[in-house]
């Protein structure tokens, strides 16, 4: 089974659009991130969401927003997507705030705007 | 704030070869060290991790020791195989979580038969 898992795989869509990307955790993890990794391959990190408690990387624009349902599920939604929003967006989850959690990592949504 | 640096790739390497892919770092506190691996078109998998200074972190033929001295975390391997040939993230926690992991721009690593 999937430990964590993201849909859609890719996302292509017009500018200006909202769209929504899904992930899911069966691992029991208590906190989960969203992570965006540019055509550099550079990593960088969005949100962290625990206990209801959102930290968000002051960089990113507010047209993305976390929404957590429930413990197990952290979808990223974006609004007025832009050329620049185009990359590769990973989901993440750890079973702590501990610095020695390592964090199990989707497969990643490759988003293209057109 | 945290940075961590890595060589720049691409990185590569004849089959059989020695693998050392540096990796050193800035951060407050006392962080845990990770490195990662990016296989083409997959996520990240954690490959190793250390968690306190001298602490030697091992998986698949990879190693890599935190040295607090110099704030490095370099990643080696006697013997690379083709099979080896992927992006390799460093990265590191400071605590509390919530911060997310710290990546280095990662490396890419190319094996040759």
């Amino acid at each position: 089974d999937t430990a964590v898992s993201q849909t859609p795989k890719y996302l292509v869509t017009q500018m200006g659009n909202d769209k929504s990307i899904k992930c899911e955790q069966n691992l029991g993890h208590d906190t989960m991130y969203w992570y965006k990794q540019d055509s550099k391959k550079f990593l960088k990190i969005m949100f962290s969401y625990n206990n209801k408690e959102l930290i968000i990387n002051e960089t990113v624009p507010n047209r993305f927003s976390p929404k957590s349902p429930d413990k197990a599920h952290l979808n990223l939604h974006i609004n007025s997507l832009e050329l620049g929003d185009s990359a590769v967006y990973f989901c993440a989850s750890s079973g702590g705030t501990g610095s020695n959690q390592p964090q199990h990592f989707g497969d990643g949504t490759r988003l293209s705007i057109l | 704030g945290n940075s961590v640096t890595q060589m720049e790739g691409p990185v590569t390497l004849s089959e059989e070869a020695f693998l050392t892919i540096n990796c050193t770092y800035t951060a407050t506190g006392y962080p845990s060290l990770f490195w990662y691996v990016q296989y083409p078109g997959e996520g990240l998998q954690l490959l190793l991790k250390a968690t306190k200074a001298d602490d030697k972190g091992s998986n698949k033929g990879f190693e890599a020791t935190y040295r607090k001295e110099t704030t490095s975390f370099h990643l080696e391997k006697g013997s690379v195989q083709v099979s080896d040939s992927a992006v390799y993230f460093c990265a590191l926690d400071s605590g509390g979580g919530a911060d997310g992991l710290t990546f280095g721009k990662g490396t890419h690593l190319i094996i040759q038969p």
